[in-house]
C-alpha cells in the first residue's frame, strides 16, 4: 500500500523549534509536488506550504512565513518542514500530502504538534 | 485571507440527498475550476473525494458529486449511507497560488 508516514512530531516550548518529516512507503516522492496541511484540536484544516518537484518554488500561507521552511530531499525521498519561532497557536496536527493542481491526492496520517510551556 | 464558508453542520437519513455548500469570493472560488473536496472521519487524515469541482478520484463512490455557480461550489451525496458520517472540507486555489479550505461541515447520518 501506498503510504506517507510523518515523524517528528511532540512536546515543544514557546519560541522553540522542530522539524517534521515526511516519508514514502513504496511511493516516490521525487515525482509529486509536496505539501503541508495542520489542524488544530477541534478545528478546521489550514493549508500551510508547498514545495515543487525541484525545490526551485515555495509558498507559505501568511501565517508562517518567516518562521517555518519546507524542504525535500529526493535522495532520502523525504519531505521536511522547519517550524520555528513557534507559538501556541501552531498546536496542530501536521499532515504531508501529494499537491496536484491545488487538490491533496495522497495524505500521511499526521503527526502531532503541541507548543505548551 | 478568511476561509471559505461552509455551515458548520448537516443532516440526512440513510437513503436521502444532501447538499453542502461551500462559500468564497471571486478571487478564489469563483475565478478557478480548482475546487476540491475532502471527507475526514474521526481520528483520520482527511480523503480527497471530488476535485477541480466535480471530477471523482478513482475509487470514490458516484454517490458523491460537486458543482459550482459564482462564488459557491457544492458537494451533493445521494442515497446517504451510515458510513458517509464525517467531517467534510471545500478547498480552492487562491490569487496567490496558495490553497485555502472551508471551515468544515459536520454530516451527520
Amino acid at each position: 500500500e501506498v503510504q506517507l508516514v510523518e515523524s517528528g512530531g511532540g512536546l515543544v516550548q514557546p519560541g522553540g523549534s522542530l522539524r517534521l518529516s515526511c516519508t514514502g512507503s513504496r511511493f516516490t516522492l521525487a515525482e509529486h509536488y509536496m505539501g503541508w496541511v495542520r489542524q488544530a484540536p477541534g478545528k478546521g484544516l489550514e493549508w500551510v506550504a508547498r514545495i515543487n518537484r525541484d525545490s526551485s518554488e515555495k509558498l507559505y500561507v501568511d501565517s508562517v512565513k518567516g518562521r517555518f521552511t519546507i524542504s525535500r530531499d529526493h535522495a532520502r525521498n523525504s519531505l521536511y518542514l522547519q517550524m520555528g519561532s513557534l507559538r501556541a497557536d501552531d498546536t496542530a496536527v501536521y499532515y504531508c500530502a501529494t499537491e496536484a493542481w491545488w487538490r491533496m491526492d495522497v495524505w500521511g496520517q499526521g503527526t502531532t504538534v503541541t507548543v505548551s510551556s | 485571507q478568511s476561509a471559505l464558508t461552509q455551515f458548520p453542520s448537516a443532516s440526512g437519513s440513510p437513503g436521502q440527498l444532501v447538499t453542502i455548500s461551500c462559500t468564497g469570493t471571486s478571487s478564489d472560488v469563483g475565478a478557478y475550476n480548482s475546487v476540491s473536496w475532502y471527507q475526514q472521519h474521526p481520528g483520520k487524515a482527511p480523503k480527497l473525494i471530488i476535485y477541480e469541482v466535480s471530477q471523482r478520484p478513482s475509487g470514490v463512490s458516484d454517490r458523491f458529486s460537486g458543482s459550482k455557480s459564482g462564488n459557491t461550489a457544492s458537494l451533493t451525496v445521494s442515497g446517504l449511507q451510515a458510513e458517509d458520517e464525517a467531517n467534510y472540507y471545500c478547498s480552492s486555489r487562491t490569487g496567490s497560488g496558495n490553497v485555502i479550505f472551508g471551515g468544515g461541515t459536520k454530516l451527520t447520518v
